[in-house]
């Protein structure tokens, strides 16, 4: 089976940094994104990592390690607006846009 | 507001009965997702079109369900003799033409399916 596996929930308070990791079991991997969906909301694309490393995106980034079938979203300077699910997906073929979703983290931000 | 729409938002039906949503993707996008999602759960796959070409469709889809996008522009999900276990978000997204590595997908709001 194909899985994506992430810790449940994570919390912090505003101004901190905090990182949440997903470990992947795919098919195929050709890339990992990452999602971020607050309560009653849709997904929304934070940032994409193709080949190993660090990608920055403002106050987020996001790493990709291929050897470890590892990846993590860092996310730094804690705003309570950023209280939310975060999502990892893979992209399992080359020949599929289908992306598989992790279970989600949920980050709660506390003043 | 030029985003996905998704018609209609909620739906509560009993069970049974057939139900359709409709997505209206963005306009330049012709690539067009239909996810499903339950409470703390994160999006499942349903099924994909590239224009009005059906290119995927999971395993985990009975036949039951059916999806068209008969013009290329917006797509109708159907649920046929709906069960209890059919309560979920149904989400669509889209996303451009390209071949375009991140894969970025556009999300609608969802339309949340109660049967009872």
């Amino acid at each position: 089976g194909q899985s994506l596996e992430q810790p449940s929930e994570v919390t912090a308070v505003e101004g901190a940094i905090v990182q949440i990791n997903c470990t992947y079991q795919t098919s195929g991997f050709y890339g990992l994104s990452w999602y971020q969906q607050h309560d009653g909301g849709a997904p929304t694309f934070l940032s994409y990592n193709g080949l190993d490393g660090l990608e920055e995106t403002g106050r987020f980034s996001s790493f990709l390690s291929r050897s470890d079938s590892y990846g993590y979203l860092l996310l730094q300077e804690l705003q309570m607006k950023d209280s939310a699910s975060y999502f990892c997906a893979v992209r399992a073929a080359h020949n599929t846009d289908k992306l598989i979703f992790g279970t989600g983290t949920r980050l709660q931000v506390f003043p | 507001d030029t985003g996905v729409s998704q018609n209609p938002r909620h739906k509560i039906t009993k069970r049974g009965q057939n139900v359709t949503f409709r997505c209206d993707p963005i306009s330049e996008h012709n690539r067009l997702y239909w996810y499903r999602q339950t409470l703390g759960q994160g999006p499942e796959f349903l099924t994909y079109f590239q224009n009005e070409a059906q290119l995927e469709k999971s395993r985990l889809l009975s036949d039951r369900f059916s999806a068209e996008r008969p013009k290329g522009s917006f797509s109708t999900l159907e649920i046929q003799r709906t069960e209890q276990g059919d309560s979920a978000m149904y989400l669509c997204a889209s996303s451009p033409w390209g071949d375009r590595a991140d894969n970025e997908q556009f999300f609608g709001p969802g339309t949340r399916l109660t049967v009872l």
